[in-house]
């Protein structure tokens, strides 16, 4: 069956410490992997989206990237992390145009 | 371009209400639409789907019938839970250009025993 795993749940980092999220997934191929940041209360903001390795589009200009080293390998990063950047950040992954399935989550505090 | 507007929140109903969340589209082409609960905590889980127009998606007690003359699809549940208490997103996919996903802002449901 099809899974998705991100990790750590929860992290709580200095401002202008470097970020590194992962998510990966197993029992598909060639997915479709997203990253989305939803600040407290609101609701998702799409970051990046992937349709192949290496392929990263990008929603929002910001301090953060995407990379996609392995065909079910996404990681999220930072350089220099801001206040801003708090919040509860979700890997998805679909195939094709149908639902996508959501990982559990990571909280991230930035301090 | 592709939009998704629902109620806005929270919504308090007592044990064994009927529910009623509102959503509205805006898209090109024929979209799949989806509706998705987010407990507390926790990653957004599928709750029911439809992928043409008048299918009509259920489970666990909840409905939403795609209905392409008034671009809606509305979520009901006839009798809800105290364990419904949850956020709820309307979500479209678009089926040309980007493999993207169009999410409502969430409308919070509380439940009161």
């Amino acid at each position: 069956s099809q899974t998705i795993h991100q990790w750590p749940a929860t992290l709580v980092q200095p401002v202008g410490s470097p970020l590194s999220l992962e998510c990966t997934v197993e029992g598909t191929s060639n997915p479709n992997l997203y990253w989305y940041r939803q600040a407290a209360g609101r609701g998702l903001q799409l970051l990046f989206y992937s349709v192949g390795i290496g392929q990263i589009s990008s929603e929002v200009p910001q301090n953060l990237s995407a990379s996609r080293p392995q065909d079910r390998q996404f990681i999220l990063s930072s350089k220099k992390l801001l206040l801003s950047d708090s919040g509860f950040y979700l890997c998805a992954f679909s195939r094709g145009f149908d639902e996508q399935f959501f990982g559990p989550g990571t909280r991230l505090t930035v301090l | 371009g592709n939009s998704v507007t629902q109620m806005e929140g929270p919504v308090t109903l007592s044990e064994e209400a009927f529910l009623t969340i509102n959503c509205t589209y805006t898209a090109t082409g024929y979209p799949s639409l989806f509706w998705y609960v987010q407990y507390p905590g926790e990653g957004l889980q599928l709750l029911l789907k439809a992928t043409k127009a008048d299918d009509k998606g259920s489970n666990k007690g909840f409905e939403a019938t795609y209905r392409k003359e008034t671009t809606s699809f509305h979520l009901e549940k006839g009798s809800v839970q105290v364990s419904d208490s949850a956020v709820y997103f309307c979500a479209l996919s678009t089926t040309s250009g980007t493999y993207k996903y169009i999410f409502g802002t969430g409308t919070r449901l509380k439940v009161l025993a």
